[in-house]
C-alpha cells in the first residue's frame, strides 16, 4: 500500500536555527509531492509542490524541499526559522494522473522557541 | 478571502444521531474532497466528488455519505457517529483530478457523546 512516512513527530528549534524535515514515500510511479502547514487555529496551507523538473523546489517563507527520487524522499528545508514558523507540517503524495487523492504523512509539530 | 468554508467549526452530537457538515467553496473546482483526521494521525480521503460523479474509498464505512447538490456545496453525513467517528473533518477542493493542489477549509472537529 502507498504510504508516506514523516520522520519526526515533534521538533523544537531555536530561532534562527536551521531545520530539515524527513519525509519519505512508498511509490514505485511517478508521484506529485507536497509539503502543507497547518498554523494554529488555521487551515492546511500549501507550502511548496513538486509535479516535475528542477527537483529543487522553492516555496512560501523561505522553505524549500528537494526531491531525491532514488531515495523517494522530499525533505524540507529552511535555513533560520523563525517563532512564526511554529506549526505542524504534512508532507503528502499524490500518484501523478490519478484521482488527487493525497497521502499524507502523520505530521511534525514544530515548534520554535523565541 | 476565505475559499473553503466549512461549517460548523465545532460539532458536537449524540452517539447515534445523524450529523451533517457542511462544506461551501468560492473557487468553482470541480473536485471536492473529504477528508477524516483522528487524534495525532494524517489525514485520510473517504471519498472525492469530481462534478456529479461521486468516488467513494473502498475502506469508506458505509455509515459516511456525501452530497453536492451543486458545485459550490458539499455535504458529509454520518448517519449513525460512533465515538470512533470523532475526528477533524476537512473538506478541501481542487481544480482538477492530479497534477493540481488541494485547497482546505479549516475543518470541523465533531464530539460524539
Amino acid at each position: 500500500a502507498q504510504s508516506v512516512s514523516q520522520h519526526n513527530h515533534h521538533v523544537i528549534l531555536s530561532e534562527a536555527a536551521s531545520l530539515e524535515l524527513g519525509c519519505n514515500y512508498s511509490y514505485g510511479g511517478t508521484v506529485n509531492l507536497f509539503w502543507y502547514v497547518q498554523y494554529p487555529g488555521q487551515h492546511l496551507q500549501l507550502l511548496l509542490k513538486y509535479f516535475s523538473g528542477d527537483p529543487l523546489v522553492k516555496g512560501i517563507k523561505g522553505f524549500e524541499a528537494e526531491f531525491i527520487k532514488s531515495k523517494f524522499s522530499f525533505n524540507l528545508r529552511k535555513p533560520s526559522v523563525q517563532w512564526s514558523d511554529t506549526a505542524e507540517y504534512f508532507c503528502a503524495v499524490t500518484p501523478s494522473g490519478n484521482t488527487g487523492k493525497l497521502i499524507f504523512g502523520q505530521g511534525t509539530t514544530l515548534q520554535v522557541k523565541p | 478571502d476565505a475559499m473553503v468554508i466549512q461549517n460548523p467549526r465545532y460539532q458536537v452530537t449524540q452517539f447515534g444521531k445523524p450529523v451533517t457538515l457542511s462544506c461551501s467553496q468560492t473557487l468553482n473546482h470541480n473536485v471536492m474532497y473529504w477528508y477524516q483526521q483522528k487524534s495525532s494521525q494524517a489525514p485520510k480521503l473517504l471519498f472525492h466528488y469530481y462534478d456529479k460523479d461521486f468516488n467513494n474509498e473502498a475502506d469508506t464505512p458505509d455509515n459516511f455519505q456525501s452530497r453536492r447538490p451543486n458545485t459550490s456545496f458539499c455535504f458529509l453525513d454520518i448517519r449513525s457517529p460512533g465515538l470512533g467517528d470523532a475526528a477533524m473533518y476537512l473538506c478541501a477542493t481542487s481544480r482538477s483530478l492530479g497534477n493540481t493542489e488541494a485547497f482546505f477549509g479549516q475543518g470541523t472537529r465533531l464530539t460524539v457523546v
